[in-house]
């Protein structure tokens, strides 16, 4: 069975300052593992995601993420964070089987605000 | 490249109306589609996938239903609307040509079920 911890509900960042959101996963397969953020009232857009190649990946807007298995983790940072990145973001596990959706899993996510 | 696009952006209507919710992608074929929904200050619920015409699978047992009568055309109904089908209505797709499995979003339905 997959499952997805998004350990923080809301997290309040000055801006300027580093972000992280973390996610922790567990997974009996090899996990593809994405980051998404959903402004509001907007779709869902992929930040970045990491398909068992590196181990650190980047992403879009300056993102990055690490995927350490040993943690089962794939926490998001940035190194300074800027007001457009106060949004949501969904962490989520998936199985790299298209035929078998039970295995898409999103995190509850993570509310990010951006204080001036 | 591929698009993806919600009809409509927002939509109020009254309980026990009917609905309709359209989402077409455009740039591919014979993707993956899917419909969630958002609730308020909740995460996503996955309520219908396909993998192709005709072929809808539900996730969870409500008074919606789903169609695909086109390979690149998803569709969300219900006969009679709830409140509690209020929400945010995200429809998202896989390649199922390529050997990723990344799923991309709509820009999404706000229903408002007064």
């Amino acid at each position: 069975a997959q499952s997805v911890t998004q350990l923080d509900s809301h997290v309040s960042v000055s801006e300027g300052t580093p972000v992280l959101l973390r996610c922790n996963y567990s997974s009996s397969y090899s996990p593809s593992l994405f980051w998404y953020v959903q402004h509001p009232n907007k779709g869902l857009q992929l930040l970045l995601k990491y398909t068992s190649a590196a181990t650190l990946v980047k992403g879009i807007n300056g993102f990055e993420a690490e995927f350490k298995k040993s943690e089962t983790s794939f926490h998001l940072t940035k190194p300074s964070a800027h007001m457009s990145d106060a949004a949501e973001y969904f962490c989520v596990v998936s199985r790299s089987s298209k035929t078998s959706y039970d295995k898409v899993i999103f995190g509850p996510g993570t509310s990010l605000s951006v204080i001036p | 490249s591929q698009t993806i696009h919600q009809w409509p952006a927002t939509l109020v209507q009254p309980v026990g109306s009917p609905l309709s919710l359209e989402c077409t992608v455009e740039g591919t074929s014979n993707p993956n589609l899917y419909w969630y929904r958002q609730a308020a200050g909740r995460g996503l619920q996955l309520l219908f996938y396909s993998v192709g015409i005709g072929q809808i699978s539900s996730e969870v047992p409500q008074n919606l239903s789903a169609s695909r009568p086109q390979d690149r055309q998803f569709i969300l109904s219900s006969k009679k609307l709830l409140l509690s089908d209020s929400g945010f209505y995200l429809c998202a797709w896989i390649d199922s040509g390529l050997s990723t499995d990344t799923q991309y979003f709509g820009p999404g339905t706000r229903l408002t079920v007064l």
